[in-house]
């Protein structure tokens, strides 16, 4: 069984560029996250899915960045206008389910995309 | 929103040598998971524990939850090892939540 797959793994763009981060996350799993690591500090949370809907996006830093899940299936992350604060790593996980308030699943990650603003 | 530390925050092995990692959280717990971002910033997922001990090859975890730590048990290390290893938990609704993450160097 696949994985969590990102593209691209790497992307290198001017600041002021748009860049579209995809992710496919493992089949059947209904919730999917994206998360980044800037410049090697914390992993931190940007937002989360279940199925189409946003769950959660209160890790969202500012309105530069966009996300959808269209279909509840692959999900894309849009940073536009990019700036040179938004250079990191970008992972996207996935998990099958998570009760509110009891076990959690697995989540799952995905190799990440370096993104890079110059 | 709860708190995750680990410590230390940098190792430096000898190959062989065995080491332990230890995170702690602020808050009751649903689930912790271990991972190992790789050199080339894969995170691996290392185990799912919310609670007891598991073993997986030179690898072991064991989390007292009413204690509120994990630890992250690495015997006979090889460079292969090297990294940083995260601590991270899911508490209530909250998504989940990483430390700070230890950076493992193994050297030969």
């Amino acid at each position: 069984e696949a994985g969590v797959t990102q593209f691209p793994s790497h992307s290198v763009i001017e600041k002021g560029q748009t860049v579209t981060l995809r992710c496919d996350p493992i089949s059947g799993h209904d919730n999917l996250y994206w998360y980044r690591r800037v410049m090697g500090k914390e992993i931190k949370f940007l937002l989360h899915f279940v199925k189409e809907s946003k769950q959660d996006e209160s890790g969202m830093p500012n309105n530069r960045f966009l996300a959808e899940r269209t279909g509840g299936t692959y999900s894309t992350l849009k940073v536009q206008p990019a700036e040179l604060e938004d250079s990191g790593v970008y992972f996207c996980a996935s998990s099958l389910y998570r009760d509110r308030g009891l076990l959690s699943t697995e989540a799952f990650f995905g190799q990440g995309t370096r993104l890079t603003v110059v | 929103g709860i708190q995750v530390e680990q410590s230390p925050p940098d190792l430096i092995l000898q190959e062989g040598a065995n080491s332990t990692l230890r995170c702690n959280f602020s808050d009751s717990v649903n689930n912790l998971q271990w991972f190992h971002q790789n050199p080339w910033g894969q995170l691996i997922n290392l185990f799912y524990i919310p609670s007891g001990t598991k073993q997986n090859g030179r690898l072991s975890a064991t989390t007292v939850a009413t204690e509120r730590y994990s630890l992250l048990y690495i015997s006979s290390s090889q460079t292969t090892d090297s990294g940083v290893y995260f601590c991270a938990v899911y508490s209530g609704n909250t998504p989940l939540v990483f430390g700070k993450g230890t950076r493992l160097s193994v050297i030969a």
